[in-house]
């Protein structure tokens, strides 16, 4: 069974942080892992992903996200906050047999002038 | 380019009643997705479709039917609506087979029923 664990449910930052949100997964095989954002009253929209090609990866607004394996975590990372990137954020966990996605319980982020 | 489109954003239903919640995609994906969102679980998946007359199961199905009679839609529909099912609801859709193609998010269906 797959599952993906976000730690902290909250997340608060100052404006010009850095910003580590944390995600853990466990797979009995090699998972591709996503995160996404949703801000207010819309849906998901894809933030990065992980596909096996390389385990630093770079997502759009300056995020990046590291695949430990190791460690089985995927943590979102952003060097300096924006007000702009106050948002839910989910993690997610996809097998290379199927379309099936397992997301994390998400974390909101406030970013804190 | 719309994407995944949902119909209604909002709905108000009262217990008993039923209603379709519709989906539809503009990206030839095979493969679509119905998810709830509730505070505090995340995204849990209701039903998904790999293809035109196929369906499956997702971790939570009861009190949901689906059909899939074409590529580009996919309606979820509430036979019975109950208190619990007061959520948002989301339709997702990717390409099937394709480990690297992310999923694509409609906007959302927010449903209340009393």
């Amino acid at each position: 069974a797959q599952s993906v664990t976000q730690l902290g449910s909250h997340v608060s930052v100052s404006e010009g942080a850095l910003v580590l949100l944390r995600c853990n997964y466990s797979s009995s095989v090699p998972p591709y892992l996503f995160w996404y954002v949703q801000y207010p009253n819309q849906g998901l929209q894809l933030l990065l992903k992980y596909t096996s090609a390389a385990t630093l990866v770079k997502g759009i607004n300056g995020f990046e996200a590291e695949f430990k394996k190791s460690e089985t975590s995927f943590h979102l990372t952003k060097p300096s906050a924006h007000m702009s990137d106050a948002a839910e954020y989910f993690c997610a966990v996809s097998l290379n047999t199927g379309n099936q996605f397992y997301f994390g319980t998400g974390t909101s982020l406030t970013v804190i002038p | 380019n719309a994407g995944v489109t949902q119909t209604p954003k909002f709905q108000v239903l009262k217990t008993g009643q039923s209603m379709t919640l519709q989906c539809a995609q503009d990206m030839n994906h095979e493969y679509m997705s119905w998810y709830r969102q509730d505070p505090g679980m995340g995204l849990r998946l209701i039903h998904y479709s790999v293809g035109a007359g196929i369906t499956d199961q997702g971790e939570v199905p009861n009190g949901y039917n689906v059909s899939r009679s074409t590529t580009e839609d996919f309606p979820l529909r509430l036979l019975s609506a109950a208190p619990s099912q007061t959520s948002v609801y989301f339709c997702a859709s990717s390409r099937q087979g394709d480990f690297n193609s992310p999923l694509h998010f409609g906007n959302g269906t927010r449903l209340t029923v009393t």
